[in-house]
């Protein structure tokens, strides 16, 4: 099983100012990864698939990047919806397994 | 719109057995991988099984190998949870997914409790 180990558990982020999540695979996953959203009460929002590639209908400022280990989701002008808890998540292989998330809150 | 709704959560006895179902709508169901995720207690999202658009293929997580069973319905637009010899451990919220590698749309999730 490949393990998915996020950071920072929690980053404290202003807005409007750019916030840097990482995920991290313990065998590499060349670009199988996917990143989520989720705010409390509802269910994950895929914003980010094949590492890099953005899901319809997610803005601009979320970005992915990354391959292999070592991936990077990056909100940019942190908006007041984007305080939520971030997952990645891998499908390179079964089973698929999630990171335990970082949660983005208000600084 | 795309709906999924879940169904079939409820308090069991360890041991006992339970079917989830999640009627989807608003897509077309049979052209899609479908999965089951749960989330028990205070912990993290884990994968429990997927299956192929004509059910001909599953995959299951090795906790619940042997004990939970994934199908499917195409004429009715419908997928299954079988669940038997239920443990504590199973205890979690159960989501149904649309998509097999990463799911772009999740119900909102039925509580299976496993207790005595």
């Amino acid at each position: 099983e490949i393990v998915m180990t996020q950071s920072p558990a929690t980053l404290s982020v202003s807005p409007g100012e750019t916030a840097t999540l990482s995920c991290r695979a313990s065998q590499s996953l060349s670009s199988d990864l996917a990143w989520y959203q989720r705010k409390p009460g509802q269910t994950p929002r895929l914003l980010i698939y094949a590492a890099s590639t953005r899901a319809t209908g997610i803005p601009a400022r979320f970005s992915g990047s990354g391959s292999g280990t070592e991936f990077t989701l990056t909100i940019s002008s942190l908006q007041s919806e984007d305080f939520a808890v971030y997952y990645c998540q891998q499908y390179h292989i079964w089973p698929r397994t999630f990171g335990q998330g970082t949660k983005v809150e208000l600084k | 719109e795309v709906q999924l709704v879940e169904s079939g959560g409820t308090l069991v006895q360890p041991g006992g057995s339970l079917r989830l179902s999640c009627e989807a709508s608003g897509f077309a169901f049979i052209t899609y991988w479908m999965s089951w995720v749960r989330q028990a207690p205070g912990k993290g999202l884990e994968w429990v099984a997927n299956i192929n658009q004509d059910g001909s293929g599953s995959n299951y997580v090795d906790s619940v190998k042997g004990r939970f069973t994934i199908s499917r319905d195409n004429a009715e637009n419908s997928l299954f949870l079988q669940m038997n010899t239920l443990r504590a451990e199973d205890t979690a919220v159960y989501y149904c997914l649309r998509g097999g590698y990463y799911p772009d749309f999740w119900g909102q999730g039925t509580l299976v409790t496993v207790s005595s």
